[in-house]
This record gives C-alpha cells, structure tokens and sequence, in this order.
C-alpha cells in the first residue's frame, strides 16, 4: 500500500486563490518531500521537510508536517495556470540513511484555471 | 541545479525485442540511481536501486532478468527492458542521488516506452 497519500485527488481553483494539499502517512519518517510532475515529465522537486521540522517556506510554497498525525500540507499562494500539474509527497524512511528510498503517493491533480 | 537526463524521450518498439533507456547525471556524481515506473495517472512505483559498480538492489515482483540494470560509472545508469512486451508499455523515470546530499534526489525527464 501507499505510504503517502494525499487528498485530494484533484483540486480545481481560480487563478489567484490558494492550494491546499494534503498528505498522510504511516510509518517514521526522516523527512517527507513534495515533487511537481508536469504532464508527461519527470518530477521537479519541490521542497524536503524534516522530521524535527514543522514548518518551511520556499517562495509562494508553505510545508507543514505534523510527525503526531503523521500528515503534510502544501500549500501554494496566489496560484498560478503555470502551476497546474500534479503534484506528489515522498517519504524517507527512519533510520536508513543515504540509501533511503522514497515512498511516493498517488498524487494530486492540481488545475489553476485562469 | 543538479540535472538529470535520460534517453531517449520516446521508444516504440515490437514485441521481443529489448530496450535500453540511459539515465544519465549532467553535473555532479551519483552513488545511487533509482528506477520507477509510472502508469497513467498513477504514482510512482519504485522498480530497482542501482549503486555504481555493483548490482541492483530489486523491489519484490520486479523481475531482474527482464529489466536489467547497470550502474557502469558515477553518473550513468541503464535500464534494458528484455524481450518487451505490451504490457512493459508505460513511462520510466529514473532519479539520482548525489555524493552530498543524502535525501535529494533528482529525476530525470522520463522515458515514454510503447510496446506494440
């Protein structure tokens, strides 16, 4: 089963508002990050959140993580069309060092109409 | 950035012949390659580990025989997709960690496999 999964499934907003995004999982984690996917492509990373981390900034980007709920939210300000993609959490497992793999969920399909 | 390429972008290919898809770090050493494999609208499914100079570490139910993996130098790996069949049609993408950062991976563009 999917370590990540993120709800929604697909989010359509008016360009301008903002984008929640939401992302569950189960087991300890080192840290979690977000991955863009444009159509077709390969995945752009996003920004990596540590485990002893609740909050980061990246531009119009804003990650939380919650290690108690075991849940992240994105969040993308003033959105754009250009950031419609979908949009993807990993996880790296605790306590397996540089040869961690990353778990992805099932992604978010996020349209910004214009 | 660090830059992660692959090819080539799209292959079509007949059923029995093999497949290889390069994946290739422009700009800095990777210790570690990873191979995926992403049906449509679907996440990311993590086929084989590749550590430079020795063999691939599998995911259950990834046959290694089919999808053969090679990790020759620090900043290519392989994938040779074995006797393709139409069901072996999907997008692989593969990623790459470097020599520093021990979490970051970066993915290359993916390729486009159609098997007929």
């Amino acid at each position: 089963s999917q370590q990540g999964e993120e709800d929604p499934q697909a989010l359509s907003i008016q360009e301008g508002e903002n984008a929640t995004m939401n992302c569950s999982y189960k087991t300890s984690i080192n840290n979690l990050q977000w991955y863009r996917q444009n159509s077709g492509r390969g995945l752009v990373h996003l920004i990596l959140i540590r485990s002893n981390e609740r909050e980061k900034h990246s531009g119009r980007l804003r990650v939380t993580l919650d290690t108690s709920k075991k849940s992240s939210s994105l969040l993308i300000t003033a959105s754009r069309a250009a950031d419609t993609a979908s949009y993807f959490c990993a996880t790296a497992p605790l306590g397996t060092g540089a040869n961690s793999k990353l778990t992805f969920g099932k992604g978010i399909t996020l349209s910004v109409r214009p | 950035g660090a830059v992660v390429s692959q090819h080539p972008s799209r292959v079509i290919c007949k059923s029995g012949t093999s497949v290889k898809i390069e994946c290739r770090s422009l700009d800095f050493q990777a210790t570690t390659m990873f191979w995926y494999r992403q049906f449509p609208k679907k996440s990311l499914m993590l086929m084989a580990t590749s550590n430079e100079g020795s063999k691939a570490t599998y995911e259950q139910g990834v046959e290694k025989d089919k999808f053969l993996i090679n990790h020759a130098s620090l900043t290519l790996s392989t994938l040779t997709v074995t006797s393709a069949h139409p069901e072996d049609s999907s997008f692989y993408i593969c990623s790459a960690r470097d020599l520093v950062g021990l979490y970051e991976q970066y993915f290359g563009p993916g390729t486009r496999l159609t098997v007929t």
